[in-house]
């Protein structure tokens, strides 16, 4: 059983289009993290979320950390190419470590010009 | 400030070699940590290492191994290569470590075995 699911799996829009990929568990998480990863790149880190109900904005992208720490969603408004990439759904421990992160297998987003 | 580089960026080996891959990471952080991406499994947790110690392993047999230096470059050694090792094996440093730490990911060397 994956500790977080990410949905949808493969999301493919025209520029200009919003879209929302979203992460959830069962479990209570004190942080998540949202990571982009390009084609040939690793992951890069676009923000971190602790509290419950957070809101948090950058540039086009709206991530939002669910009010019981189970969950999180990320919007993108007027999606652009580049926005093209994985995006993954982080939170740090899993297994009873805490020198660790845990990812989800991530939303693949094409944005087609 | 330099970022984290992982070489080679391409290996291509043979069922039943080994490999050394290794990662330098940012100027002054402590902390090394190793995954493995593959497309079925996604990114999962190798070890992390913290001043020349392993603070952490994942659940992946023995023959995945690392260490890490007193410069804090850190090397992984798969030894008994098998088909399934086939993957993108990123290397992320951070100043502590920790899951609450960001991570500065490398762009991964990309091993094939054959």
């Amino acid at each position: 059983t994956q500790l977080l699911e990410q949905s949808p799996q493969f999301l493919s829009i025209q520029e200009g289009e919003n879209l929302t990929v979203y992460c959830n568990s069962s479990s209570v998480f004190s942080s998540l993290q949202w990571y982009r990863q390009e084609p040939g790149e690793g992951p890069v880190l676009l923000v971190t979320v602790v509290t419950g109900g957070e809101v948090k904005k950058l540039k086009r992208l709206t991530f939002q950390f669910g009010d019981a720490r189970k969950d999180s969603s990320l919007h993108i408004t007027a999606a652009q190419p580049g926005d093209t990439g994985l995006y993954l759904c982080v939170v740090p421990g899993g297994g009873g470590s805490n020198y660790k992160l845990t990812f989800g297998k991530g939303t693949l987003l094409t944005v087609n010009p | 400030k330099a970022g984290v580089t992982q070489t080679p960026r391409y290996l291509i080996k043979t069922r039943g070699q080994q490999v050394t891959l290794s990662c330098s990471p940012i100027s002054g952080h402590r902390s090394v940590s190793w995954y493995q991406q593959t497309p079925g499994q996604g990114l999962q947790f190798l070890f992390e290492y913290f001043s020349e110690t392993q603070r952490n392993k994942g659940n992946f047999p023995g023959r995945f191994s690392g260490r890490q230096f007193s410069n804090s470059r850190s090397e992984m050694n798969v030894s008994t290569l098998e088909l399934g090792d086939s993957a993108l094996y990123l290397c992320a440093s951070s100043f502590l470590g920790g899951g609450s730490y960001e991570q500065y990911f490398g762009p991964g060397t990309r091993l094939t075995v054959t």
